[in-house]
């Protein structure tokens, strides 16, 4: 069985450009995380989807980024326009079922912005 | 204050020994208590995962929670150069499906 997978693994852009971010869960996995780790700090969650909708989106830092889940498989995490402070590790997991059931997760994506 | 306090180490110990690990949490509504191992470029792994206090036991690890003192801890038996990795703990309330994390501790086994 597949893992989380993620794309890109790295990306450096300056600041004020458009970076978009993929991750594709374990199949048939209906819920998907996303969580960021700054440099130096804990992982925080982000946002979760219950399929193609958005269920908790607290975590979401402003209103520069944007995650989608069109269809209910893969999802995308857009940052625009990118900000220094957004420089760190983004990670998405998935899990079969929602609550406490175990979440697996991705090797991340590294962002740089310059 | 953060809600949960991790060492971030690293911690340095020779093969073979017994190595505990520790977070300690300030929400009293933490039920759920997770270990995850992360090796270097790689996303988190779930290690142990307990509900409520008490012990769970998987081959050479094992996951203590006494929530009376808000404290838990990761033991890993007979340790092994191939455990070096970071050690973060989680924690959820069960109310939302959030993780509530710790920092991570670096692990260093040496051969």
């Amino acid at each position: 069985e597949a893992g989380v997978t993620q794309f890109p693994s790295h990306s450096v852009i300056e600041k004020g450009q458009t970076v978009t971010l993929r991750c594709d869960p374990i199949s048939g996995h209906d819920n998907l995380y996303w969580y960021r780790r700054v440099m130096g700090k804990e992982i925080k969650f982000l946002l979760h989807f219950v399929k193609e909708s958005k269920q908790d989106e607290s975590g979401m830092p402003n209103n520069r980024f944007l995650a989608e889940r069109t269809g209910g498989t893969y999802s995308t995490l857009k940052v625009q326009p990118a900000e220094l402070e957004d420089s760190g590790v983004y990670f998405c997991a998935s899990s079969q079922l929602a609550g406490t059931d175990t979440q697996y997760f991705g090797p991340g994506t590294r962002l740089t912005v310059l | 204050q953060k809600e949960v306090e991790q060492d971030p180490g690293p911690l340095s110990v020779p093969e073979g020994a017994i190595v505990s690990l520790n977070c300690t949490y300030s929400n009293s509504a933490f039920q759920y208590f997770m270990w995850y191992r992360q090796y270097s470029r790689k996303g988190p792994e779930l290690l142990m995962y307990t509900y409520s206090s008490g012990n769970k036991e998987d081959g050479r690890f094992t996951a203590q929670v006494d929530k009376s003192s808000k404290y838990i801890s990761l033991f890993i038996r007979d340790s092994q150069p191939s455990d070096s990795a970071t050690y973060l703990c989680a924690m959820s309330d069960g109310s939302n499906y959030q993780l509530i994390w710790g920092a991570g501790t670096k692990l260093i086994i040496k051969p």
